[in-house]
């Protein structure tokens, strides 16, 4: 069974200039987490989709970051435009219904270095 | 906001001493899941637990729930270089969707 598949691994950008990441969670998954990572820290939810509906992006800073899951299957987050604190490990994560007390299988990240 | 918190940050053990890490969160828990994150790895589902009290093993780790569902801790016995890495609880709150993630326990096993 193929895992939760992310691009790209590294990513290195300037303050202010934007960046994106993809992801495509295992197939038939119905709900996909995205999750940033700082050096030292467990993993905080940015947000959370149910299909393609936005479930919970309460700790998402949306003057800067904005995600979509067009079609329910990959997603991709934006950031627009970066700051130096944004540099950390992006997971993307999914389970298969999004009921509470699913295991999440995550993928190998995206670690972003912001300059 | 709910917030889970681990002690210790790190810990450094030599092979074959025993290893605990411990979970505290300030609402009563729904459950509770843990995780590894081997070096420079992502986090790997190990167990999830969801009655007070209850008591999980697996080979030579030790998981427990604590009764007021509030707190949790992980055992290994008899260490191994295998088991380096961090390890994650992580815990929803009621019906929550939303899983937190503890601040993790980095183990160095000394060979």
């Amino acid at each position: 069974e193929a895992g939760v598949a992310q691009s790209p691994r590294y990513k290195i950008i300037e303050k202010r200039q934007s960046v994106a990441f993809w992801c495509n969670p295992i197939s038939g998954h119905a709900t996909l987490y995205w999750y940033q990572q700082i050096l030292g820290q467990g993993p905080k939810l940015l947000i959370q989709f149910q299909n393609n509906g936005v479930v919970d992006d309460s700790q998402l800073p949306k003057d800067r970051f904005s995600a979509e899951r067009l079609k329910g299957v990959d997603s991709t987050l934006k950031i627009q435009p970066a700051k130096l604190e944004d540099s950390a490990v992006y997971l993307c994560a999914s389970s298969l219904t999004g009921q509470g007390g699913e295991k999440l299988f995550f993928g190998s990240g995206t670690q972003l270095s912001v300059l | 906001g709910q917030q889970v918190m681990q002690i210790p940050q790190y810990q450094h053990v030599q092979e074959g001493e025993d290893f605990t890490t411990y979970c505290n969160s300030s609402t009563t828990l729904s459950n509770i899941q843990w995780y590894k994150q081997r070096p420079g790895g992502h986090p790997v589902f190990l167990i999830q637990l969801v009655k007070s009290g209850e008591v999980k093993k697996q080979k030579r780790l030790t998981f427990q729930f604590g009764e007021a569902k509030k707190n949790s801790s992980l055992h290994i016995t008899a260490t191994q270089t295998t088991d380096v890495g961090t390890y994650f609880c992580a815990g929803r709150r009621g019906s929550a969707r939303q899983l937190t993630f503890g601040s993790g326990t980095q183990l160095t096993v000394l060979p």
